[in-house]
């Protein structure tokens, strides 16, 4: 089956600055790639997703970039505050939806 | 309804009994997804159901697990005989269509095997 990578499993920054977490993917056959937000003891929740016919998407101050000559595609957060910290995942929406591993972001004040 | 319910929202069971976990998706949609997420890990496929085409259970970790969708809305995921190992988060989401579209996660269901 597919497999998604997420790299780095956990990130830590100071209020302010940005993160940057990246997830590689193996299979083409899909078009569609999300990222879901989970706060502790909460649900998943969408933040923004990328479909294969553009290489990137903005949303304040979440953007998402998609190379699929590399297959691969990462998530930005610019001037990160204290309630960016949760564990974010990536997913690959093909046929079924494969999540990344996770990344837990803490958000340092 | 307005979102993916799921039931109960809690269970604790003994070693060794049967349980029933129950997923309420978003009307219309085909598709629903079952995860399991132990403390502090990602997010593991269970099973997939899309419309009426038969399930991709590749992810069912052994023939105690079983899961089935009546009529394309609800669903029940059973676990037979639980171990101890089974305690986790059960997470179901549904989607309206396959793969290119959001999946919306209902609350899960917090299973312990004591």
């Amino acid at each position: 089956g597919e497999n998604v990578e997420q790299h780095p499993s956990t990130l830590s920054v100071q209020e302010g600055d940005s993160a940057v977490i990246k997830c590689t993917y193996s299979d083409s056959a899909s078009n569609y790639f999300p990222w879901y937000k989970q706060e502790l003891g909460k649900r998943p929740q969408l933040i923004i997703d990328i479909r294969s016919n553009v290489g990137e998407k903005k949303d304040q101050r979440i953007a998402v970039t998609l190379n699929k000559t590399a297959k691969h595609f990462s998530l930005h957060i610019t001037e990160t505050q204290p309630e960016d910290s949760a564990v974010y995942f990536c997913a690959w929406g093909g046929q079924n939806f494969v999540f990344g591993p996770g990344t837990r972001l803490s958000v340092l004040p | 309804g307005a979102g993916v319910s799921q039931s109960p929202s809690n269970k604790v069971t003994e070693k060794g009994k049967d349980v029933e976990l129950r997923c309420d998706p978003i009307s219309g949609h085909t598709a629903l997804y079952w995860y399991r997420q132990s403390l502090g890990q990602g997010l593991e496929f269970l099973i997939y159901f899309q419309g009426n085409s038969a399930p991709d259970k590749s992810g069912l970790p052994s023939d105690r697990f079983s899961a089935e969708r009546t009529g394309g809305s609800v669903s029940t995921l059973t676990i037979q005989r639980t171990q101890q190992e089974d305690s986790a988060v059960y997470l179901c989401a549904s989607s309206r269509r396959q793969g290119g579209t959001e999946a919306f996660f209902g609350q899960g269901t917090r299973l312990t095997v004591v």
